[in-house]
């Protein structure tokens, strides 16, 4: 169903740690997302790009996260100093950005913060 | 902010039998994308709607702006159904930024 590959599948870090994850979208997909969703199954929406550009991002996103989208390059989501309640699921999906189009996910990373 | 009310939170279903998963918008959405999460931890997206109603096998999707609301039917339930669905919804102008519900968690039993 998806070709949206993350890496790590998991990652496991200490507190104030960096903590680094990759996505490759889909080919010919220029927007991506980047979600986490924690033990109880909630999503948080924490950025989105259109090619390498920020579309949106919330502010923990802005003050906490390094987040990039290079052209020719795996994107990145980058926790600066990991903190326990960071602990979640990472999820990238990407899409075409066009109207009655389909977001499609990776599998995550799962990301522990000791 | 934008709510999505998803229900029910559980189910439980025998082989060969079917219900409706139900999602609420507090307020007008632009469209509805509904997902299954596996067993593998996948999140396969099953259905985007834009309005009207959409079928793919035994499950079938409709969603209605208006009424704000989606609903996702399972017919003939199968085994390899159960897992827990999601829907997310599109606000207007929301660049496809998807607002999830809380999920309901499917088992099927032999």
């Amino acid at each position: 169903n998806s070709k949206v590959i993350q890496t790590p599948r998991y990652l496991v870090k200490g507190q104030g740690q960096k903590a680094k994850m990759r996505c490759i979208p889909e080919k010919g997909h220029p927007v991506v997302f980047w979600y986490q969703q924690n033990k109880n199954n909630e999503f948080k929406f924490l950025i989105n790009f259109q090619n390498q550009e920020v579309l949106q991002q919330i502010d923990m996103t802005e003050k906490r996260f390094s987040a990039e989208c290079p052209s020719n390059s795996p994107c990145s989501l980058e926790i600066q100093s990991s903190e326990a309640g960071d602990s979640a699921l990472y999820l990238c999906a990407s899409g075409t950005g066009g109207p009655n189009e389909r977001l499609f996910f990776g599998h995550g990373t799962k990301l522990s913060v000791l | 902010g934008d709510q999505v009310e998803q229900s029910p939170s559980a189910l439980s279903l025998h082989e060969g039998t079917g219900s409706a998963l139900r999602c609420n918008f507090t307020t007008t959405m632009r469209a509805v994308q509904w997902f299954r999460k596996n067993s593998r931890g996948s999140l396969i997206n099953l259905f985007y709607l834009a309005s009207g109603t959409k079928e793919n096998g035994r499950l079938k999707s409709a969603f209605d702006s208006k009424e704000r609301y989606s609903t996702l039917h399972i017919r003939d339930a199968q085994l390899e159904d159960s897992g827990t669905y999601f829907c997310a919804a599109e606000g207007p102008g929301s660049f496809n930024k998807l607002t999830f519900g809380a999920g309901t968690r499917l088992a099927v039993c032999p």
